[in-house]
């Protein structure tokens, strides 16, 4: 069974610039989420979508918003880029939120360097 | 969700049992335990979770206290791929068995598996 893929792995902006990342589950996955990690902040929580609805949200401000499709796929948008967006940004899903193992498999990220 | 602490690094011998403690005083009684690894430049792996029993699965043993205000990892061979940052994690389980997928990540600990 294939893993957690996130699309692009690398990429760089400039600052005011606007990026799309994107995440596809594992297979029969309906939970996604989402997170930051940098050196200083540690991996900190985005967003959660299960069937196409945000069900959790962590303390990002506006810029940083998201989207589940009807096949699961997610994407996160940060609009107005900022130097301290530079970050790797990870995807993780899971069979369903409501499960109380609700492992979640983590993808390999996606390496965001702001300019 | 509780906090954890945890010591920021720890060295194993190969071979050799690692014992990974985690301080979780303020756990509440619907909160269970999780652990994850990263292993650099990957994203994080579910390793186990447990409520109060000892758990054991194929990567590693789950010893909470009675008390659960604490709990230890256990890998019981550690080899150099062991070599990662472990994250001990608390998370809400809800009444009816349903949970969110947020994890709130701490600083974890570096565990450095020598040969």
């Amino acid at each position: 069974k294939a893993g957690v893929t996130q699309t692009p792995r690398y990429l760089i902006k400039t600052r005011g610039q606007q990026v799309t990342l994107s995440c596809s589950p594992i297979s029969g996955h309906r939970s996604v989420s989402w997170y930051q990690q940098t050196p200083g902040q540690g991996l900190q929580f985005l967003f959660e979508y299960f069937s196409e609805t945000q069900r959790n949200k962590g303390n990002f401000p506006g810029r940083f918003s998201g989207r589940q499709f009807s096949n699961s796929r997610s994407e996160m948008n940060v609009s107005t880029l900022e130097l301290g967006d530079s970050a790797l940004y990870l995807c993780a899903s899971s069979f369903r939120p409501g499960a109380v193992s609700n492992e979640q498999f983590f993808g390999p990220g996606t390496r965001l360097t702001v300019l | 969700d509780a906090k954890t602490t945890q010591p920021p690094s720890m060295d194993c011998a190969e071979g050799r049992a690692a014992n990974l403690p985690c301080n979780h005083s303020t756990i509440s009684g619907n909160e269970y335990v999780y652990w994850y690894r990263q292993i650099h430049s990957q994203g994080p792996q579910y390793i186990i979770h447990g409520l109060k029993n000892n758990e054991t699965n194929e990567m590693a043993s789950l010893i909470i206290t009675e008390d659960r205000k604490s709990s230890t990892l256990i890998l019981p061979h550690a080899t150099l791929r062991d070599t990662a940052v472990y994250y001990c994690i608390v998370r809400v389980v809800n009444a009816g068995g349903t949970s969110y997928g947020k994890l709130t990540f701490g600083q974890g600990t570096i565990l450095t598996v020598h040969p």
